[in-house]
């Protein structure tokens, strides 16, 4: 499968400024990736597709307007936390779709 | 709509048994079925998929799982548990629309004991 790197790991941001994510395949052209949120000890919701060249779609209940995402090229997505407030705290993880689904390995954003 | 259940929140096996976990899906038609291994504050690494034919599928670090239509279940074992499996395990669905996307289960924690 595909080899996909996230970046940052860890990010740790106040109050009301933004923070973008960043998630490249490195050797795969990815048309479609996925974010996910993740709570302590729960399981992996899924946010959004993120499409190349085009608008994403968002899942039901998710604020387009607070989670921006951006997928300009067959290598790279990036999700914007827009005015982060300490309740998007979360760990946050990408994936590809390749012939199955390849995760990055995670950002844990920390909001203060 | 569909669904994956994984009924056991929490399981502890003494190093070197074996262990079977359990996952239910509920989908209304031929799914695709996943199981990742999650290490805590890390991604998510594939184990095993099934898509289709043997029903009996190999995974890796010594994982396999059966997928049975007739109880909706796709349950992953191992034959002997080491440390090192330590971690959260993941039952993921795949269902369709205009794109394809994975649902999860809750997970089941694995604890190892020496």
């Amino acid at each position: 499968g595909a080899v996909v790197s996230q970046h940052p790991s860890r990010v740790i941001c106040k109050s009301g400024t933004s923070v973008k994510i960043e998630c490249r395949s490195l050797d795969f052209q990815a048309t479609t990736m996925f974010w996910y949120r993740q709570f302590p000890k729960q399981s992996l919701m899924l946010m959004a597709t993120s499409n190349e060249g085009s608008k994403a779609t968002y899942e039901q209940g998710v604020e387009k307007d607070k989670f921006l995402i951006n997928h300009a090229s067959l290598t790279l997505s990036t999700l914007t936390v827009t005015s982060a407030h300490p309740e998007d705290s979360s760990f946050y993880i990408c994936s590809v779709s390749d012939y199955g689904y390849t995760f990055g390995s995670g950002t844990r954003l920390t909001v203060v | 709509a569909q669904s994956v259940t994984q009924p056991d929140i929490h399981i502890t096996v003494s190093e070197g048994a074996s262990l079977e976990l359990r996952c239910n899906y509920s989908y209304g038609a031929t799914p695709y079925l996943f199981w990742y291994v999650q290490s805590p504050g890390q991604g998510l690494q594939l184990l095993l998929k099934y898509f289709s034919g043997d029903t009996l599928v190999q995974g890796i670090k010594g994982f396999e799982a059966e997928f049975k239509r007739s109880q909706s279940s796709f349950n992953l074992r191992k034959p002997s548990v080491h440390w090192s499996d330590a971690a959260e395990y993941f039952c993921a669905l795949e269902y369709g629309g205009a794109t394809n996307k994975l649902i999860f289960g809750t997970g089941t924690l694995l604890a190892v004991q020496p």
